[in-house]
C-alpha cells in the first residue's frame, strides 16, 4: 500500500521569507501524480500545485514551486515571499495512474505566517 | 469554476441517529468521493463512486454507506451515528479522465455526535 508522510506537523515562517514543506511517499509505481493542497482555516481545500512523475522538470505556480526527487521519493513544496494568506494546512497527496482517481494523503502540515 | 457544495457546514447529532450528508457538484464529473479528516491523520477515503449507482469502498467504510442516484449528487449515510464518527467530512469530485485526476473539494461538514 502506498503511504505519504509529512514529517512536519507545524511550521512557521516570517512574512516575505521562504519556507519549504516536506513530503515523502512510498510506492512501487513509476507513473503517478503528486499534489499539494491548501486548506485555509474554515475554508475550502484547494489545489496548489501538481507534478507528473514522468516529467523531470519541477512544477511552478507563481510563488509556489516543488522539488521533486523521484529516486528519493521526495516531493517538497517551497513557498517564496510568504504572505499572511498562505497560513493554512497543507496536504501532500499521491495518485498512481493505474488506480482510478483515488488519492492517498499525508497527515498535513500547519503553516503559520508571522507578520 | 468547479463548484462542490455540501448540505451543512456544521451538524450536531445524537448517538444512534441516522445521519445524511449531501454533496452536489456542478461540473458533470464522473467521480465523487467522501473523506473523513482528523487531526494528524490527514484525509482518509470512506467511499467513492465512479458512476451513477456505482460505489467502491475506501480505506475506512465501516459504519458508513453511500448513495449515488444522480450524477451530480453523492450522499454519505451514517446508519447509526456513534461518538467516534465525530469528525470533519469532505466531499470531492473529479473528471473521469485517467490523466486529469485533480479532485475538487467541498467546504466540509463538521459533524459532532453526542
Amino acid at each position: 500500500a502506498q503511504t505519504v508522510t509529512q514529517s512536519q506537523p507545524e511550521m512557521s515562517v516570517q512574512e516575505a521569507e521562504t519556507v519549504t514543506l516536506s513530503c515523502t511517499y512510498d510506492t512501487s509505481e513509476s507513473d503517478y501524480y503528486l499534489f499539494w493542497y491548501k486548506q485555509p482555516p474554515s475554508r475550502q481545500m484547494i489545489l496548489v500545485i501538481r507534478q507528473e512523475a514522468y516529467k523531470q522538470q519541477n512544477a511552478t505556480e507563481n510563488r509556489f514551486s516543488v522539488n521533486f526527487q523521484k529516486a528519493a521519493k521526495s516531493f517538497s513544496l517551497k513557498i517564496s515571499d510568504s504572505q499572511l494568506g498562505d497560513a493554512a494546512m497543507y496536504f501532500c497527496a499521491y495518485r498512481p495512474n493505474n488506480a482510478g482517481n483515488m488519492l492517498t494523503f499525508g497527515g498535513g502540515t500547519r503553516l503559520m505566517v508571522k507578520p | 469554476d468547479v463548484k462542490v457544495t455540501q448540505s451543512s457546514r456544521y451538524l450536531v447529532k445524537r448517538t444512534g441517529e441516522k445521519v445524511f450528508l449531501e454533496c452536489v457538484q456542478d461540473m458533470d464529473h464522473e467521480n465523487m468521493f467522501w473523506y473523513r479528516q482528523d487531526p494528524g491523520l490527514g484525509l482518509r477515503l470512506i467511499y467513492f463512486s465512479y458512476d451513477v449507482k456505482m460505489k467502491e469502498k475506501g480505506d475506512i467504510p465501516e459504519g458508513y454507506s453511500v448513495s449515488r442516484e444522480k450524477k451530480e449528487r453523492f450522499s454519505l449515510i451514517l446508519e447509526s451515528a456513534s461518538t467516534n464518527q465525530t469528525s470533519m467530512y469532505l466531499c470531492a469530485s473529479s473528471s473521469g479522465s485517467t490523466r486529469d485526476g485533480t479532485q475538487y473539494f467541498g467546504p466540509g461538514t463538521r459533524l459532532t455526535v453526542l
